[in-house]
């Protein structure tokens, strides 16, 4: 069974940082690309940005929103995905999902929250 | 990049059939095949209900279909049952190697 499991929310200032992680199982989790998608409490899905797998050199995109200020990692070894996030506004406070990429989103966590606030 | 339109809300009673729609442009829906559709129960984290335009991932009920002409994109659910009222959003693959998402629209089954 596929499961995705995020962690590492929480409260934190403006301006501060925080990183988020996915746990990954169920599948084999070097093969594919991952992304991270946000939504804002009350709104909707936001694409955040993605990583590719290893054949394609583990490169990343980011939305234009978040670029220079999140980067995403993974660690094949550890089954696990990263959301380092830097500079952190208060518009960036959102549920935060892991999701596998096939197609479209074909496997998503149950997210964590991310709440930037003084 | 925009986020795609869709309608705030769409209605339906129970059997019946809806249209979401979904309106992008060259550079994102209508460039590319590569449009998804998602339900969104409250709380919950969103569920993929068709990929690649048309194509429904396996355990998907055969009420969702999916399509696009030019630069927009559709869902249709037919036989509405109540268990489909949920928020729905589609998503496109962007000319930026980007995704972007629909604002989302509220399914009120009546």
């Amino acid at each position: 069974e596929v499961q995705l499991v995020e962690s590492g929310g929480g409260l934190v200032q403006p301006g501060g940082s925080l990183r988020l992680s996915c746990a990954a199982s169920g599948f084999t989790f070097s093969d594919h690309y991952m992304d991270w998608v946000r939504q804002a409490p009350g709104k909707g899905l936001e694409w955040v940005g993605r990583t590719r797998n290893k054949a394609n050199s583990y490169t990343t995109e980011y939305a234009a929103s978040v670029k220079g200020r999140f980067t995403i990692s993974r660690d094949d070894s550890k089954n696990s995905l990263y959301l380092q996030m830097n500079s952190l506004k208060t518009e960036d406070t959102a549920v935060y999902y892991c999701a596998r990429e096939v197609g479209g989103f074909d496997y998503w966590g149950q997210g964590t929250l991310v709440t930037v606030s003084s | 990049q925009s986020a795609l339109t869709q309608p705030a809300s769409v209605s339906g009673s129970p059997g019946q059939s809806i249209t979401i729609s979904c309106t992008g442009t060259s550079s994102d829906v209508g460039g590319y095949n590569y449009v998804s559709w998602y339900q969104q129960h409250p709380g919950k984290a969103p569920k993929l209900m068709i990929y690649d335009v048309s194509n429904r991932p396996s355990g998907v009920s055969n009420r969702f279909s999916g399509s696009k002409s030019g630069n927009t994109a559709s869902l249709t659910i037919s036989g509405l049952q109540a268990e489909d009222e949920a928020d729905y959003y589609c998503s496109s693959y962007t000319s930026s190697s980007a995704v972007v998402f629909g604002g989302g629209t509220k399914l009120t089954v009546l």
